[in-house]
């Protein structure tokens, strides 16, 4: 079974400074790696994700997560926050074959970027 | 439209009442998954569709809860007999093929069991 846990449930910043936001998991087999975003009343919307390749994930919005597979972490990072990036943010991983890709999600960190 | 689509937004139901939910996924979109996220706590698996195909349905909290893709494309998931534990957000999620692709997300429907 795969489980995942983040580190942080609440993370308040400043804006402009920089952000991390932790991300374990845990599975016997290979995973497929992400990080959604969620606004307020809103579906989750896909930051980035690592499927195979270079360790170091490029999204949207100027987020970055390094896989690092001998400390099973999947670490969110950003040099510079917004006011907008306040949000809840989600790690998730999945396994391909019989699962048909199913996400198995942490319990979420919500971000919190003050002026 | 363009994405995920749910309905309705919003719903309130008294214990004891059946519920519809309703998901249209992404024309085209082949794996169909409903998620249960309750409040503050991450989405949680209920049930996935290939096509009209129902091949997991390891997530659903108990036989009350039911879902169907008849024809392979918009999916329903029913509630009987709500109880106050089943309020929370049901998510729906859509991808062309499963695991590698983007699965994206609809708005959700809130269920609130009064």
């Amino acid at each position: 079974a795969q489980s995942v846990t983040q580190l942080d449930s609440q993370v308040p910043v400043f804006e402009e400074a920089p952000v991390e936001l932790r991300c374990n998991y845990s599975s016997s087999v290979s995973v497929y790696l992400f990080w959604y975003v969620q606004y307020p009343n809103q579906g989750l919307q896909l930051l980035l994700k690592y499927l195979s390749g270079s360790t170091l994930v490029k999204g949207i919005n100027g987020f970055e997560a390094e896989f690092n597979k001998s400390q099973t972490s999947f670490h969110l990072r950003k040099p510079s926050v917004h006011i907008s990036d306040t949000a809840e943010y989600f790690c998730a991983v999945s396994v391909l074959h019989n699962q048909g890709g199913k996400l198995i999600f942490g319990q979420g960190t919500e971000l919190s970027v003050k002026p | 439209g363009a994405g995920v689509s749910q309905s309705p937004r919003y719903k309130v139901a008294k214990r004891g009442q059946d519920v519809a939910l309703r998901c249209d996924p992404i024309s085209g979109h082949v794996s169909l998954f409903w998620y249960q996220q309750a409040l503050g706590q991450g989405p949680e698996f209920l049930t996935y569709f290939q096509n009209e195909a129902q091949l997991d349905k390891s997530g659903l909290p108990s036989d009350r809860f039911f879902a169907e893709r008849p024809e392979g494309s918009v999916s329903t998931l029913k509630i009987q007999r709500t109880q106050q534990e089943d309020s929370a957000v049901y998510l729906c999620a859509s991808s062309l093929a499963q695991g590698r692709t983007e699965a994206f997300f609809g708005q959700g429907t809130r269920l609130t069991v009064v």
